[in-house]
């Protein structure tokens, strides 16, 4: 079974500017999470999908917003591009329900805002 | 506050040597406590899930207790090797709809030769 992908992988942006990116989920898993991990924060929360609706969401302002289309596949948007917003973007994909509901993660975008 | 927090900040252990490392919570209602292992560059990959019934599991030369009364949880990695070089974040999961994880800040260990 393939894994979560990432694309792209790495990123550079100017300050003011917004960027998408795209996560596919590993076959059969309604749930894609999104994660922004920095030296300073360790890895916080964003929001999560499941079904193409957004069930949870982290403490981050409206610039970063996401969204999920039918074939699970996820993207995740942020808009007037800040000096720090430049992390590592993970998204973990998951079945969405269960005992464990276990996340598997994708290698990260690594972005960059100059 | 929700809240996970990890000790030590880092570690540094000859390799074949033993090491703990701690997880504290203050999460409610608790679903569940993940520990996860992150190497340079890549994704977290999962070492063990234990829900509120379970107190210790094991995976290969990693065993995670957990101990819900006092909110503590340990991951101890027997036999270290270099491979086992990385940062270690203990993740808990608050009882609710859809998955919301708290993550620690992670220990991050060294193996030396």
């Amino acid at each position: 079974k393939a894994g979560v992908t990432q694309t792209p992988r790495y990123l550079i942006k100017t300050r003011g500017q917004q960027v998408t990116l795209s996560c596919s989920p590993i076959s059969g898993h309604r749930s894609v999470s999104w994660y922004q991990q920095t030296p300073g924060q360790g890895l916080q929360f964003l929001f999560e999908y499941f079904s193409e609706t957004q069930r949870n969401k982290g403490n981050f302002p409206g610039r970063f917003s996401g969204r999920q289309f039918s074939n699970s596949r996820s993207e995740m948007n942020v808009s007037t591009l800040e000096l720090g917003d430049s992390a590592l973007y993970l998204c973990a994909s998951s079945p969405g329900q269960g005992k464990y509901n276990e996340q598997f993660f994708g290698p990260g975008t690594r972005l960059t805002v100059l | 506050k929700n809240q996970v927090e990890q000790s030590p900040q880092s570690l540094i252990i000859l390799e074949g040597k033993n090491c703990t490392l701690q997880c504290n919570y203050t999460v409610s209602p608790f679903s569940n406590l993940r520990w996860y292992k992150q190497d340079t560059g890549r994704g977290p990959v999962s070492l063990t899930i234990m829900t509120f019934s379970e107190n210790t599991k094991s995976n290969g030369r990693y065993t995670a207790t957990l101990d819900a009364d006092t909110k503590q949880s340990s991951l101890h990695i027997t036999a270290s090797q270099l491979s086992d070089s990385a940062s270690y974040i203990c993740v808990v999961s608050a009882q609710q709809a859809g998955t919301a994880l708290i993550f620690g800040k992670g220990t991050t260990l060294s193996v030396s030769s």
